[in-house]
Parts: C-alpha cells; structure tokens; sequence
C-alpha cells in the first residue's frame, strides 16, 4: 500500500483477555517499529525488527508483550492478560532501513481501550 | 539517559505569525534530530529530519535548526496558517533509528 497500514484502528477489550494488533509497513522498508502513546505521555519505544537480524526488544514494559514479523513483511504486536494501563495508542512505522537518517513513516495507530 | 523537553506544551498564536517552537536534549551524542507533526486522532508526519552534522533544515515554511553542543534545537514556522494547527513532537535518534521523542508542543492557529 502507499502508507503503513495498521489494524484494528480502534479496539476495545476486557481487561485480562489478550489482543492482537496487526502492522502492514510501507513495502520495501526493512526496517519495522512499534511505540505507544499514552494518555498525557509522549511516544514510548516498544520494539524495532531490522530485516533477519533479531528484534530489539528493549522498550517492551513486561512479559505480557510480544512482537513478531512474519515473512520481513507484516508485524504484530501481542498484549496477554491486558490490564487497564495498557490503553493507549500503538503506532507502528516503517523506514527504508534502520540506519538513523532514513525518514520514519508512521501509521494512525491502533487505539486500545482495556475495560 | 536521554530525555528530551519541548517547550511550550501549548502555543496560541493568531493567523500569519511567525513562530519558534522548542526542543531539548540532555545527551548531545544523538544521530539525528527529527520533527514529526500529529494532527487528533492521527499518526505521526515527519516534517524535517536533521542529520547530527547538519545545523538546520527547511522545507517551505518550516526551518529546523539543530545545536548539538547545547542540546537544542528549533523549529521555526513562518507566516502561520490555521491548517498549521497541530501537535508537534521533536525526536532524537540513535544510530538505528530508534527514537526518543518529546512530549510535544499543542499548536492552535486561530483565523
């Protein structure tokens, strides 16, 4: 497609059941990311796939999240056991590569509500 | 640990006003500086994107300027338009691109 693509655009779920949130990246770019914006907070690192080479997971805040890119191509992010302050907005984005100096193409975010 | 403020949270300014908007850093060993903008209930637009060397950037009304040394950088908006109103977000980067971003400037424009 022409931008990142990214599903549900809007979900809301009971807390402790788990979700699945889909990323489609620009075709090409090798380079994946997920952040989440909360409420009142600025965009927070999740997880970044660079082509074959193994995720950074560094920004994950438990367990309960995972992340994986099938094929190079689609990404999704997985939250178990959801608890109320995991409501926020997941953005995925892509990049040519992960090299610093390639602009970042976001999505307009999967909004999360945990109820 | 990097963090990175943005000053004013908000900013109201009336229709054609020339504008700086704020961005710092605690750690100048950044990549790059970016500026992204964030209409509601959208993703984020980049807007310009400085390279660690380079001390500014523009794109038509847009001019970036970027200080490492003092952890600073700029983003300046001329003449301003009411469809310039916006959430407005500075980001460093590492060298794989993973970002730090601010907590953004609110932007209203007004007619």
């Amino acid at each position: 497609g022409a931008g990142v693509s990214q599903s549900p655009s809007n979900k809301v779920t009971e807390k402790g059941k788990d979700v699945e949130l889909r990323c489609d990246p620009i075709s090409g770019h090798t380079a994946l990311y997920w952040y989440r914006q909360s409420l009142g907070q600025g965009l927070e690192f999740l997880i970044y796939f660079q082509g074959n080479s193994a995720p950074d997971k560094s920004g994950l805040p438990s367990d309960r999240f995972s992340a994986e890119r099938t094929g190079g191509s689609v990404s999704t992010l997985t939250i178990q056991r959801t608890q109320q302050e995991d409501s926020a907005v997941y953005l995925c984005a892509s990049s040519l590569s992960v090299t610093g100096g390639n602009t970042i193409y976001f999505g307009e975010g999967s909004w999360l509500t945990v109820v | 640990k990097q963090e990175v403020t943005q000053i004013p949270a908000a900013l109201s300014v009336p229709e054609g006003e020339n504008l700086v908007l704020n961005c710092s850093f605690t750690d100048s060993a950044i990549y790059n500086l970016q500026w992204f903008r964030q209409d509601p209930g959208k993703g984020l637009t980049s807007l310009l994107l400085i390279q660690s060397s380079q001390r500014e950037q523009t794109s038509g009304r847009l001019n970036a300027s970027l200080d490492k040394s003092s952890g600073r950088s700029t983003l300046y908006i001329a003449a301003s338009q009411p469809g310039d109103s916006a959430t407005y977000l500075c980001a460093v980067g590492s060298a794989t691109n993973k970002l730090i971003f601010g907590t953004g400037t609110l932007l209203a424009v007004q007619p």
